[in-house]
């Protein structure tokens, strides 16, 4: 299922820098789009989600960025912890479908003190 | 914070052998997932369930898969025959409402391991 696709499996960044995770998808009946964070033997924690209808939301230091023509979407951590160190999911889901959702692949973010 | 709990954490069993993972969803939540990750892959949706029944499921989710809620607090996974390949990550999930203002939370998944 190729439908959602991090194409980064890993980022290493300085602490206090920014990190740009993103994300790519192909389904345009997605209606929202949602990042996790998984840290080892943990289930993933849900972080922060967009609209389709929308090309910003920010909570915080987390900021997800929506390019729908590209079928894009990007987050956005600033400035970046050591706590951050990670594994982040992009997932989708479309009310049509049942809400279940589409995960890509993950990006393993490493942030160096 | 409520959380998603889920038992075992690990359970070894035997291929041809009936499993059944536990899972308590949170309080008021009304939709529960089941979701799998097989090491290595992605997290892949098995199921979902709504109003006591199940409201969507994958291709993945044959007859040898069934979930149940028993009572008004547990969200089960059974699956009659086991196979090598269901060795996987199993997650659970669950959410108030449908959505990304909605999201899903999940547990802390049980690591199955069949040999």
């Amino acid at each position: 299922d190729q439908q959602v696709k991090q194409n980064s499996p890993s980022l290493s960044v300085q602490e206090g820098r920014i990190s740009i995770l993103n994300c790519d998808y192909t389904n345009s009946m997605f209606d929202y789009f949602l990042w996790y964070k998984k840290y080892p033997a943990e289930g993933p924690t849900f972080l922060i989600s967009i609209s389709s209808i929308k090309d910003k939301n920010e909570d915080g230091r987390f900021t997800v960025f929506l390019n729908k023509s590209a079928k894009h979407l990007s987050l956005h951590i600033v400035p970046s912890q050591p706590g951050d160190s990670a594994v982040y999911f992009c997932a989708a889901s479309a009310v049509a479908a049942g809400n279940k959702l589409t995960f890509g692949g993950g990006t393993r973010v490493l942030v160096k003190p | 914070e409520p959380e998603v709990t889920q038992t075992p954490s690990h359970q070894v069993t035997q291929m041809g052998q009936e499993v059944i993972l536990r899972c308590v969803p949170i309080s008021n939540h009304l939709y529960f997932y089941w979701y799998r990750q097989i090491l290595g892959q992605k997290v892949e949706f098995l199921v979902s369930f709504y109003n006591n029944e199940i409201s969507e499921k994958s291709e993945i989710f044959d007859d040898q898969f069934s979930v149940e809620r028993p009572d008004g607090s547990n969200f089960t996974l059974k699956i009659r025959s086991t196979k090598l390949e269901d060795s996987a990550m199993y997650f659970c999930a669950s959410s108030y409402g449908q959505g990304g203002n909605q999201p899903q939370h999940f547990g802390d998944g049980t690591r199955l391991s069949i040999l």
